[in-house]
């Protein structure tokens, strides 16, 4: 069975400075892989996922994320941070043919001014 | 287009009762999942169905079920409710099954 890991639960950063949310996956076969956002009160906002294809994938919001296949991992990057993504973020994967989407534990990110 | 939506909002039940809700898709998305979110657990799958079948079921005891009409709305049923099932509920639907996920605002369930 996939399975993810957020091994930070919380990320603080400084408005204008990069930001890093860390992912690592677990799955069988090709994996395919998502973040999501989550506001206060709100659904989650798909931002970006990788299919197959360029390890780099570029989203929504200014957000990027980089396939590492040897690492198992997808962590989500954006270069110069903004208050405004202060937000709960979860990475996603799911095995190719099997719907079962599982969620990390999700990572605060606090952006301070 | 219109996006996820989810009926209702908010719901108070006392333990023992049994609660549906309602999800209906984005037009044109015949993939609707299940979650179950809480501060403790995250988000839990609870199931997926897809042209109105179920095609997967998470680690959730028989109390949950649910559906899918033949218009790709879907429902949900919590029967004999207990304490722990205080959680927001997440409907998402996605084009095909391979495909993102789109999610409603969710249901905010109490039980008391």
């Amino acid at each position: 069975a996939q399975s993810v890991a957020q091994p930070e639960d919380q990320v603080n950063v400084a408005e204008g400075n990069p930001l890093t949310v860390k992912c690592t996956y677990s799955v069988s076969g090709n994996p395919y892989l998502f973040w999501y956002v989550q506001y206060p009160n709100r659904g989650l906002q798909f931002l970006l996922k990788y299919i197959t294809g360029d390890n780099l994938v570029k989203g929504s919001y200014g957000f990027e994320a980089e396939f590492n296949k040897s690492q198992t991992s997808f962590h989500l990057k954006k270069p110069s941070a903004l208050v405004s993504d202060s937000a709960l973020y979860f990475c996603a994967v799911r095995a190719f043919n099997n719907n079962d989407m599982r969620f990390g534990a999700g990572t605060r990110l606090t952006v301070k001014p | 287009k219109a996006g996820v939506t989810q009926t209702p909002r908010y719901l108070i039940k006392t333990r023992g009762q049994q609660v549906t809700l309602s999800c209906s898709p984005i037009s044109g998305h015949r993939s609707v999942s299940w979650y179950q979110q809480t501060p403790g657990q995250g988000l839990q799958f609870l199931f997926e169905y897809f042209s109105e079948t179920q095609r997967n079921k998470g680690n959730f005891p028989g109390r949950f079920s649910g559906r899918q009409f033949s218009n790709s709305r879907s429902e949900m049923n919590v029967s004999t409710l207990e304490l722990g099932d205080s959680a927001l509920y997440l409907c998402a639907s996605s084009l095909h099954r391979n495909n993102e996920q789109f999610f409603g605002p969710g249901t905010r369930l109490t039980v008391l």
